[in-house]
């Protein structure tokens, strides 16, 4: 089945490391999404990509990096200098070319700090 | 410090009638607007979306409408079911359009049986 995947699930952080999730689309989208969401909010871009081997920063990209060698991947590191990033992780994709397209969203991962 | 989440607007209605979820936004250049559906512990399912040369769309069972003069938007869902509980978000995109979105805070739908 198409579709975008998360992983791991849940993830627990130590203090002073750096945290990598994984996203993988297998929709052939050109466009890749990281958002945040906090407990009762609404979801913040954190990076998102048009292409392979450029990414653009969101509303809150401090204390987080991205790659995007493959059209397929759109990893998320969670440095330690991201103070507070207990949190849902959410990784979306869609067409950026012509009319607008919705994005669609993976299952999310949780972040918790040990 | 530890960071408290805000209370979340919410909605109850019986199962079987209809349900009408608000959303105001922000931006007047916004010319795409969508909806989202969230269950507990899972990403968002787009639900319908619609452009701002349009004022309604219909879909299975929804519907969105578009007040572009008071910067308004609706979600209706007819008939509701058990499994039509969930968050729902409305997001809107600016100069960006599908691509910068800005999402609302979301509104917790309850079915009652």
């Amino acid at each position: 089945d198409g579709g975008i995947t998360q992983s791991p699930k849940y993830l627990f952080r130590k203090e002073g490391q750096n945290v990598t999730l994984s996203c993988e689309q297998n929709l052939n989208h050109d466009a890749m999404y990281w958002y945040r969401q906090d407990p009762g909010q609404g979801l913040r871009l954190i990076y998102y990509s048009q292409i392979v081997n450029d990414f653009q920063k969101g509303d809150i990209a401090e204390g987080y990096s991205v790659s995007r060698e493959k059209k397929e991947s759109f990893p998320l590191t969670v440095t330690s200098a991201q103070k507070n990033p207990t949190a849902f992780y959410l990784c979306a994709s869609n067409r950026w070319q012509g009319s607008n397209q919705p994005q669609h969203f993976g299952d999310g991962t949780r972040l918790s700090i040990l | 410090g530890e960071s408290v989440g805000l209370h979340l607007p919410t909605l109850s209605v019986q199962e079987g009638d209809n349900s009408i979820i608000n959303c105001a936004y922000s931006n007047s250049a916004s010319d795409y607007f969508i909806w989202y559906k969230q269950e507990s512990g899972k990403g968002p399912q787009f639900i319908i979306d619609i452009r701002s040369n349009m004022d309604k769309r219909q879909g299975q069972r929804v519907t969105v409408l578009l007040n572009k003069t008071v910067k308004h938007l609706s979600l209706q869902i007819a008939a509701t079911q058990p499994g039509d509980s969930a968050v729902y978000f409305c997001a809107e995109g600016g100069n960006g359009g599908a691509q910068k979105l800005v999402f609302g805070q979301g509104t917790r739908l309850t079915i009652n049986p």
